[in-house]
This record gives structure tokens, C-alpha cells and sequence, in this order.
């Protein structure tokens, strides 16, 4: 099957820094990402859906200028987390799809702690 | 709206006993139906999706799933469970469209008894 990565896997910061997750397709192209945020002991919350080379759609009440979402590549997204407060900690899960695909392939998350 | 319902939250089985996580989905069309696995701080692993055609449909790790269209019904069963089956399964819906967003159920914790 398809491999999507996440790095880091983990990552602790100060409340009020900015941190990057990358989410990369391995072995196929994806033309849309999605990335999710899980809570513990619950299920996937959907953040956005960002296809390459536009802007992301967010769900409802998501911030926009919090959650930055970057697609740049058939190959990359990233989630920029600016101004990491402690209740951004987290779970973060990214998945990709291929052109035309319905299947999601997911990433092995990404646990943020801010502290 | 699409909905999916996973209406057990902790299930415990006896190894080497047959398992059954139930899911019920609310969505006008044929849905496409998925079930993953997430183990403790992992991603989710797909173990099988059902588009169309034969009902009955065949994973990976031993696992099968039937779509029941009367019964809004996509349960997951495994007639003999594995130590290692313990994990958090999740039903999801595709919505179908070209968004194809996911709609995740709640969840279903399985414990396996040694």
C-alpha cells in the first residue's frame, strides 16, 4: 500500500512558539491532503483538505491563521501550528489521496505537547 | 447529514474468541464504507473499504465486514481474535463526492483477555 510519513513524530514546545509538521507521500502522488486532530480516547476531528498547489479548506471552526496549511508539492503539505497555546496539544494525522482516489492513506501522527 | 455510529465504546473478548464491532452510517447514496485500526500513538492502518459489488467483503488480519444497505449496517467481525487484535477500530464513511472527505465513528476499544 501507499506510505505517508509525518515528522516529527513528536514535538514539545513553549506556549506562544510556532511549529511545523510535515506530512510527505512516499511512493505516490498526492494530489489532496487532509490533516485531522484527535483528542485522547477519541475519534478523528477533520481540520482541513488542502490540494496541491491551492489553498486549504478548513471545517467549521477551524482557524485559518492558526492552522496554516501549506501544499506545495504532489508530494508535501505541511501544518504550521503558530502561536501554540496548551490546548493546541494534540494528536495531528495527516492522510493523503492519489488523483481520482477515494482511499485515505494516513500518516503515523504527529503528538504535539505544549507546554 | 452523513453520520456514523459506532454504539459500543469498550468491547472485551477472550482470545481465540469470534468478534463483532458493530457500525451504522446515515447517508442518502451508497456510501463508500472503510474500517481502520489504530494502535496506541499510531496512525490508522485501513483493514478493508467496501465501494460495491459483493457484500461480504475481505481484510486484511483475518478481518471481514458485510454491508447490510437495509440495515444501514457495516459490522466488522473476525471469528477467532489474536492478543494482538487489541486496538482502537474506527468505522469511517465517504461522503463520495469529489471532496472525498471521511466521516470517522466515535470508536470501539478492544480488549482481548489472555
Amino acid at each position: 500500500g501507499a506510505v505517508v510519513s509525518q515528522h516529527p513524530s513528536r514535538v514539545i514546545c513553549k506556549s506562544g512558539t510556532s511549529v511545523k509538521i510535515e506530512c510527505r507521500s512516499l511512493d505516490f502522488q498526492a494530489t489532496t491532503m487532509f490533516w485531522y486532530r484527535q483528542f485522547p480516547k477519541q475519534s478523528l476531528m477533520l481540520m482541513a483538505t488542502s490540494n496541491e498547489g491551492s489553498k486549504a479548506t478548513y471545517e467549521q471552526g477551524v482557524e485559518k491563521d492558526k492552522f496554516l496549511i501549506n501544499h506545495a508539492s504532489l508530494t508535501l503539505s505541511t501544518l504550521t501550528v503558530t502561536s501554540a497555546h496548551p490546548e493546541d496539544s494534540s494528536f495531528y494525522i495527516c492522510s493523503a489521496t492519489g488523483q481520482g482516489a477515494v482511499e485515505q492513506f494516513f500518516g503515523p501522527g504527529t503528538r504535539l505537547t505544549v507546554l | 447529514a452523513q453520520s456514523v455510529t459506532q454504539p459500543d465504546i469498550h468491547i472485551t473478548v477472550s482470545e481465540g474468541a469470534s468478534l463483532e464491532l458493530r457500525c451504522n452510517y446515515s447517508y442518502g447514496a451508497t456510501p463508500y464504507l472503510f474500517w481502520y485500526v489504530q494502535s496506541p500513538g499510531q496512525g490508522l492502518q485501513l483493514l478493508l473499504k467496501y465501494f460495491s459489488g459483493d457484500t461480504l467483503v475481505q481484510g486484511i488480519k483475518g478481518f471481514e465486514a458485510e454491508f447490510k444497505r437495509s440495515q444501514s449496517s457495516f459490522n466488522l467481525r473476525k471469528p477467532s481474535v489474536h492478543w494482538s487484535d487489541a486496538a482502537e477500530y474506527f468505522c469511517a464513511v465517504g461522503r463520495g463526492d469529489s471532496s472525498y472527505k471521511l466521516i470517522f465513528g466515535s470508536g470501539t476499544r478492544l480488549l482481548v483477555r489472555p
